[in-house]
């Protein structure tokens, strides 16, 4: 089982419509997520944070469910302009070391 | 604005040369930095940990002789692919994050081109 698990997609979703998608992680020791938006040829860009009490920002929604073992990503009223790669990342600290487990991405494709 | 300056953003050289890609945290010291590559139509890969004042931990497959990291201060490492062949072709990402549990702030990319 990969570390953390993302379905890859394409998800093809009409403008306005809503959209959410997850991503699962291994360890349970894991402390932070995060959930970055990837352009065509471009670096990921932090979207936003994860927090345990589910956060909200704007059309995007994040939450955490710890005893699942997965992060989810809500986007309302979905824009063209959302259509981008978008991956989750897991952080752990385990003996002064930081490691992050990216997954491999999931595909949004906003069609008009 | 960018808290992770990466340079050049891309370059083309020819078969058999080096290629030197530096990246700065601005306005934060990164004790850890991180290079990543990404091939068209693939996710990020993690290539290596830069570590400031020791060696960097590479990743299984990356070969530490030809992908050089220096990681001489705070604020910059640097990635030399020695020998470059066209298979090295790609899209090469640093990133850095402000401590533990903090989200990575990434360079713009170096979209290297091997000839």
């Amino acid at each position: 089982r990969k570390e953390v698990e993302q379905d890859p997609g394409p998800f093809n979703v009409p403008e306005g419509a809503t959209v959410a998608f997850n991503c699962t992680y291994s360890n349970s020791a894991s402390q932070s997520f995060f959930w970055y938006r990837q352009d065509c040829r471009k670096e990921p860009k932090l979207l936003m944070s994860v927090y345990s009490s589910g956060n909200e920002d704007g059309r995007f929604t994040a939450q955490l469910n710890r005893a699942s073992q997965y992060i989810s990503l809500l986007i309302r009223d979905s824009k063209l302009s959302d259509s981008a790669t978008y991956l989750c990342v897991v952080a752990s600290s385990m003996d002064s070391n930081y490691q992050l487990i990216w997954g491999a991405g999931t595909k949004l494709i906003i069609k008009p | 604005g960018a808290v992770v300056s990466q340079h050049p953003s891309w370059v083309i050289c020819k078969s058999g040369t080096s290629v030197k890609i530096e990246c700065r945290s601005l306005d934060f010291q990164a004790t850890t930095m991180f290079w990543y590559r990404q091939f068209p139509k693939q996710s990020l890969m993690l290539m290596a940990t830069s570590n400031e004042g020791s060696k960097a931990t590479y990743e299984q497959g990356v070969e530490k002789d030809k992908f050089l990291i220096n990681h001489a201060s705070l604020t910059l490492s640097t990635l030399t692919v020695t020998s470059a062949h066209p298979e090295d072709s790609s899209f090469y990402i640093c990133s850095a994050s402000r401590g533990a549990n903090s989200p990575l702030h990434f360079g713009n990319g170096t979209r290297l081109t091997v000839t």
